[in-house]
């Protein structure tokens, strides 16, 4: 049990272009979902935190205009990333926690998402 | 904010040794998690420790935790290639509405 998707695994996409990251939790329902971005050989640093049905809190630093993030429903969480840029190239992980289960989360497999 | 920081950042071994890695971690916190990741892939989670004292062991691997000391041990036990990977400690601390805060990692690899 607790398996979180993403979609898609890899994805390529031209300077100045949107791409739409999916993130579903296949089993359970998930409250609260979390983006996290990874650069090579660094820690993952924490994107937003989105809650079902209510807008996203970013940190610091984030800029919530170019990473939208939406939470429609307890299974399905979504990062665009708009006017993608080459520096926005990383590896996208998204987390997934149950409700009722707040010390627990259950991390996606990622997106490798590389700007050209 | 809550800082965590592991030691060593990278670490290179012969099969068959032991050795420890380190989490210590700025604030008060009473979670601590241990992942594992490989290149190109997601977290492997390996360990939740959830008090002051806790202590679990998996395979050639075992975690511990020391509240007060704000401080959490991964050591490895007879080291095997298989073990080469990234160790990732995170941390949620008391007051951050259950964040998880992630360690700088730990680059191990063994060398058979």
């Amino acid at each position: 049990g607790a398996v979180v998707s993403q979609h898609p695994s890899w994805v390529i996409c031209k300077s100045g272009t949107s791409v739409k990251i999916e993130c579903r939790s296949l089993d359970f329902q998930a409250t609260t979902m979390f983006w996290y971005r990874q650069f090579p050989k660094q820690s993952l640093m924490l994107m937003a935190t989105s809650n079902e049905g209510s807008k996203a809190t970013y940190e610091q630093g984030v800029e919530k205009d170019k990473f939208l993030i939406n939470h429609a429903s307890l299974t399905l969480s979504t990062l665009t990333v708009t006017s993608a840029h080459p520096e926005d190239s990383s590896f996208y992980i998204c987390s997934a926690r149950e409700a009722g289960r707040s010390y627990e989360q259950y991390f996606g497999p990622g997106t490798r998402l590389t700007v050209t | 904010e809550l800082k965590v920081e592991q030691n060593p950042l990278f670490l290179s071994m012969q099969e068959g040794k032991n050795y420890t890695i380190y989490c210590n971690y700025s604030t008060t916190s009473d979670r601590l998690y241990w992942y594992r990741q490989d290149p190109g892939k997601s977290l492997e989670s390996l360990f939740v420790l959830l008090s002051n004292g806790a202590v679990k062991q998996e395979g050639r691997l075992m975690a511990s935790l020391d509240t007060k000391a704000r401080l959490s041990t991964l050591h490895i036990t007879a080291a095997v290639h298989d073990l080469s990977a990234t160790y990732f400690c995170a941390v949620v601390g008391l007051n951050t509405g259950n964040q998880f805060y992630f360690g700088t990692g730990t680059s191990l690899t063994v060398i058979p």
